[in-house]
């Protein structure tokens, strides 16, 4: 059974990076059968995909963050992690880590999470 | 950017059945995915690619797609079905969320 497990501080400060880590256990994150994402979630409210990333390190963004976030691998130690630069109150949210199943079935991109970690929250606040 | 919209509650007696839409343009030439939430807890994946379930989801869940909706239902819904379901879509190297519906078993 594969289980995702967030880490990092809980608290930031405005303008500053946010650094989170997701260890992955019971599932290799090399396989060439996944990819890895983050998804947040301010309270209250939806669901935000983040990124993703694969084994070789060749990550995808969303548009609307791409230009404060960076999403890296770690093989060695089976962890991917997640930074955000020049937060602000509105990054403030519970963040997930997840297992991603992507391929093309039929000629359409089939693209699921099927694995979560818990999350971790954190606040931005000075 | 592309969109999928849900309504955000829904409301159904115990043992009835309940559908949960989700609209988007041309939303039958994507594969859709649902999610359960439950407070506090992490989204758990109900079902995928339109209208596959995953080990261990009942069968009373189904899921279809066709041309601007997709819908989740459930049939003989219970207590424990009471949560935030999530649509999911990819589009144009992106992943969308619809807003997410509340489920309430009366």
């Amino acid at each position: 059974q594969v289980q995702l497990q967030e880490s990092g501080p809980g608290l930031v400060k405005p303008s500053q990076t946010l650094s989170l880590t997701c260890t992955v256990s019971g599932g290799s994150i090399s396989s060439s059968t996944y990819y890895w994402s983050w998804i947040r979630q301010p309270a209250g409210k939806g669901l935000e995909w983040i990124g993703d990333i694969y084994t070789s390190g060749t990550a995808s963004y969303n548009p609307s963050l791409k230009s404060r976030v960076t999403i890296s691998v770690d093989t060695s130690k089976n962890q991917f992690s997640l930074k955000v630069n020049s937060v602000t109150a509105a990054d403030t949210a519970v963040y997930h880590c997840a297992r991603v199943r992507r391929q093309l079935v039929g000629g359409h991109p089939l693209y699921y999470f099927d694995y979560w970690g818990q999350g971790t929250l954190v606040t931005v606040s000075s | 950017s592309y969109e999928l919209t849900q309504p955000p509650s829904v409301s159904v007696s115990p043992g009835q059945t309940a559908n949960i839409t989700c609209s988007g343009d041309k939303l039958k030439n994507k594969y859709v995915c649902w999610y359960q939430q439950k407070p506090g807890q992490a989204p758990v994946l109900v079902m995928y690619q339109d209208s596959e379930r995953p080990s261990g989801i009942p069968e009373r869940f189904s899921g279809s797609n066709s041309e601007n909706t997709a819908t989740l239902t459930v049939r003989g819904t219970q207590a424990m079905d009471e949560a935030d379901y999530y649509c999911q879509a990819w589009d144009t190297s992106t992943v969308v969320f619809g807003g997410g519906t509340k489920l309430t078993v009366l």
